[in-house]
């Protein structure tokens, strides 16, 4: 059975820091990998999409990388600011899954000005 | 795009009393999913519909549970009855490709039951 892990649960940074946030799952046989972003009260937003055939995607300050031989997947966020508090979730669909996409409990950043 | 709708944003309830969550997805997206939100668990996906098709539903705990999809604008989560334990934060996501594209969630459904 698929199992998506996130650790740290929190971390707490000062502005201007670069920092990773990880995720890693047991089973490679995954079909894609996407990185969320949800602040308090409100739904989630997706940040990154990563296809199995891919080793990295990029927007802005974000980096998200993918390692299936290894199981892990790393959120490099530059330049911190603290606008990026929030809770980061990874969310992978397994080959053998079916439809539902399944999440990390996520790592809850913040980010001190 | 006023991107997902969900309400209410926030409903309380007595036990046994039946509840139903309103969504209205993205225009021109083909999925729609509803996932559920509590600490212990985190997300879980209940249901996903494909151009209005329930295509799986395996994740619905419980003959409690039902989800509707009359057109592509507009869906429906209904509880009856509900028990505490139901109580979580329901969310609506849509996707154009499906299950291969980026999810858009919309803002949830906090649901406390009595």
């Amino acid at each position: 059975k698929q199992e998506v892990t996130q650790i740290p649960a929190a971390l707490s940074v000062p502005e201007g820091e670069n920092l990773v946030l990880n995720c890693s799952f047991t089973d490679s046989a995954i079909y894609n990998l996407q990185w969320f972003r949800q602040d308090p009260g409100k739904g989630l937003t997706s940040l990154l999409l990563i296809q199995s055939s891919q080793r990295e995607q990029t927007s802005g300050r974000l980096n998200a990388s993918l390692d299936k031989s290894s199981g892990r997947s790393t959120l490099y966020i530059a330049a911190s600011q603290p606008g990026d508090s929030a809770t980061y979730l990874c969310a992978l669909r397994s080959n053998q899954a079916g439809t539902a996409l399944i999440f990390g409990k996520g790592t809850t950043l913040s980010v001190s000005s | 795009d006023a991107g997902v709708i969900q309400s209410p944003r926030h409903e309380v309830t007595e036990m046994g009393q039946e509840v139903t969550l309103r969504c209205k997805p993205i225009s021109g997206h083909n999925s729609l999913f509803w996932y559920r939100q509590t600490m212990m668990r985190g997300l879980e996906l209940l249901i996903y519909f494909n151009n209005n098709v329930p295509i799986d539903d395996s994740g619905m705990p419980e003959d409690r549970f039902s989800a509707k999809m009359p057109n592509a604008s507009f869906s429906t989560l209904k509880i009856q009855p509900s028990e505490p334990r139901d109580s979580a934060v329901y969310f609506c996501a849509s996707s154009f490709r499906g299950i291969d594209g980026k999810l858009f969630f919309g803002s949830g459904t906090q649901l406390s039951v009595l």
